[in-house]
């Protein structure tokens, strides 16, 4: 079965650049959720999205802006990277309809890998 | 949101049954209990989520208190490849999951 996919896996920066993450969902997902997660810490909610539109938004840095297009896919931009942005980002899906409902299971990808040096 | 706390850590025997237990005091009536779990280096998985009765799934299965005021995920026959941070996250509604700290459960063989 197809799974979330997330583009690239590994991904090396230095300070003050800018990176990009991509993210893919489960065909007929339309809810997009980003998560960050820090070595050894639990994964933080950053942002999420429904039908094209930011549904939530949690910690997520001001050098952060996400969306999501009209194929359901979504994007992280990251601006002026600090180290501190070192970590794994997670997106995941679920879907159809907003959130897969009241019990709808996230299906996570196998995240993003950033390094800032 | 509603918080839950869990233990730390927790270990088993390879094949033997883990009770992995979670309290949630502060829950309200429209609150589902989810349960993820992360494996090394691996994105979160679901693996089962209940709101008053106990549920059974291939995976695992959820016990829920009469109060729903705690919950027990129950993994029948532990094996290498259930080592895995457990999480337990109460939903209500259409929300995000938000990630407390989970169990670190270290499975010997």
């Amino acid at each position: 079965a197809a799974g979330v996919i997330q583009s690239p896996r590994h991904l090396i920066k230095e300070k003050r650049e800018t990176a990009t993450l991509k993210c893919y969902p489960i065909p007929r997902h339309d809810t997009v959720y980003w998560y960050q997660q820090g070595p050894g810490q639990d994964p933080q909610f950053l942002i999420s999205f429904y039908e094209k539109m930011q549904s939530d938004k949690g910690s997520i840095p001001d050098r952060f802006s996400a969306q999501q297009f009209s194929d359901y896919h979504s994007e992280l931009n990251m601006s002026s990277l600090e180290l501190g942005d070192s970590a794994l980002y997670f997106c995941a899906s679920t879907g159809p309809g907003l959130a897969g409902g009241p019990t709808g299971e996230l299906f996570f990808g196998e995240g993003s890998r950033l390094t800032v040096l | 949101d509603a918080k839950t706390t869990q233990p730390n850590s927790m270990e088993s025997n390879e094949e033997e049954p883990v009770h992995l237990p979670c309290n949630h005091s502060t829950i309200s009536g429209t609150d589902y209990i989810h349960w993820y779990r992360q494996l090394p280096s691996q994105g979160p998985e679901y693996v089962i989520h209940g709101l008053t009765s106990n549920v059974n799934n291939r995976m695992a299965s959820l016990a829920i208190a009469e109060d729903r005021k705690s919950s027990t995920l129950i993994l029948h026959r532990a094996t290498l490849r259930d080592a895995a941070v457990y999480y337990c996250i109460l939903r209500a509604g259409f929300q995000k999951l938000v990630f407390g700290t989970g169990t670190r459960l270290l499975v010997s063989p």
